[in-house]
């Protein structure tokens, strides 16, 4: 089993749609959580930190499920700069590297 | 800041000859990651060093691939000799640790990439 699993895409949604994108991670001792944004031949950046309480940043927010070890995103009113990979990040407590999904990746269509 | 530099953007080379890409690093983080990513196998770590010595390279593919960082403003990763397989974007990333707890991590920032076409 991959350390984290993301399915790839790509979601195809309408401008002003909700959309939510769920990540497995297969570590229980896992620590921290995050959501990195990469444009295509870009590369990727920090979009947010996932906190056990759950966070939001205006449209965007983010969960984590420590008994079922998945984090999600979801994004809201949907914005055609929204396009974009989204990659789910874990890293193992106590150790200084993290782990990147595969990302999934979504269009947000006029 | 100039964030994470590196050299060159792209490199088309022909197999066999021998490959370096270049990394500055934010000044003062005292962490710095060498990634690979592919369609296939998504963003993989290849080698990471903190303040300046190799901590795990466990991702390094095979023999080919070396990497070094002699001071905490400049890293290499060499490729020699280089096969089609190497061809993706490889990306340098850096982060500051220091005076954190252990399990607190902080946003790593990734450099632009050198896309590496190995023909």
């Amino acid at each position: 089993r991959k350390e984290v699993e993301q399915d790839p895409g790509p979601f195809n949604v309408p401008e002003g749609a909700t959309v939510a994108f769920n990540c497995t991670y297969s570590n229980s001792a896992s620590q921290s959580f995050f959501w990195y944004r990469q444009d295509c031949r870009k590369e990727p950046k920090l979009l947010m930190s996932v906190y056990s309480s759950g966070n939001e940043d205006g449209r965007f927010t983010a969960q984590l499920n420590r008994a079922s070890q998945y984090i999600s995103l979801l994004i809201r009113d949907s914005k055609l700069s929204d396009s974009a990979t989204y990659l789910c990040v874990v890293n193992a407590g106590g150790y200084q590297k993290v782990t990147f999904g595969i990302g999934t990746k979504l269009q947000v269509i006029p | 800041d100039a964030g994470v530099i590196q050299s060159p953007r792209h490199e088309v080379t022909e197999m066999g000859q021998e490959v370096t890409l270049r990394c500055k690093p934010i000044s003062g983080h005292d962490y710095l990651f060498w990634y690979r990513q592919t369609m296939m196998r998504g963003l993989e770590l290849l080698i990471y060093f903190n303040n300046n010595v190799p901590i795990d390279d466990s991702g390094m593919p095979e023999d080919r691939f070396s990497a070094k960082m002699p001071n905490a403003s400049f890293s290499t990763l060499k490729i020699q000799p280089s096969e089609p397989r190497d061809s993706a974007v490889y990306f340098c990333a850096s982060r500051l640790g220091r005076g954190l707890a252990l399990n607190s991590y902080n946003e790593q920032f990734f450099g632009p990439g050198t896309r590496l076409t190995v023909l």
